[in-house]
């Protein structure tokens, strides 16, 4: 089966400039993720999914960061303004986690990220 | 609320030698717990998991776990390192509500 698709896979731009990524969960997995993964640190939640409704959304910072996830397929993760702190890999992640089922028993598959520069 | 704390952010072995990551855990309720790893420019793929039946759990690549309640722990093991397993690993922990944390990562460096 086909994997977590992301692109672009490198960004570089400027502050104050917008960018947005793209991810492409698997087929039937009703869990998406968007971590933000900082050099020399674990990824770090920025929002999760179940089909096109927000489970959690705490750790985003909801002044210059928006997601969606329209359909329940595939989600868009945007950043505008970007900041120089916001330089990190992007990255997303799907399981086949559902409500009322054994959550967090399903493991999550991950996109080989977005790396984002900001100049 | 969960943490994860993975002790040592470099561990360097020799190939051949024993592999011992080590991670700690706090959760208010029965976790489930994974050792991830990553290679460079590449997202993380799943090594291993608890989920509350056996406590040694075994992964890909000779890799294995051990829970351990009293000692809060589930280090990752691996009896013969080789230069294929130099890569940055995570420790995460799931508190069953959907939410998983992430540990720091441990960068493991194989020596030929």
């Amino acid at each position: 089966e086909a994997g977590v698709a992301q692109s672009p896979r490198y960004k570089i731009i400027e502050k104050r400039q917008s960018v947005a990524f793209w991810c492409n969960p698997i087929s039937g997995h009703a869990t998406l993720y968007w971590y933000q993964q900082i050099l020399g640190q674990g990824p770090k939640l920025l929002i999760q999914f179940q089909n096109n409704g927000v489970v959690d959304d705490s750790q985003l910072p909801k002044d210059r960061f928006s997601a969606e996830r329209l359909k329940g397929v595939d989600s868009t993760l945007k950043i505008q303004p970007a900041k120089l702190e916001d330089s990190a890999v992007y990255l997303c992640a799907s399981s086949l986690d559902r409500l009322g089922g054994l959550a967090g028993t399903y493991e999550q598959y991950f996109g080989p990220g977005t790396r984002l520069t900001v100049t | 609320a969960q943490s994860v704390t993975q002790l040592g952010s470099h561990v360097s072995v020799s190939e051949g030698a024993l592999v011992l990551l080590r991670c700690n855990y706090s959760s208010s309720v029965p976790p489930y717990l994974f050792w991830y790893v990553q290679y460079p420019n590449q997202g993380l793929q799943l090594l291993l998991k608890y989920t509350s039946a056996a406590t040694l759990v075994k992964g890909i690549n000779g890799f294995e776990a051990e829970f351990k309640k009293s000692e809060t722990s589930f280090h990752l093991t691996k009896p013969s390192a080789h230069m294929s397993d130099a890569a940055e690993y995570f420790c995460a922990v799931s508190d069953r509500g959907f939410k998983t944390i992430f540990g720091a990562g441990t960068r493991l460096f194989v020596k030929a």
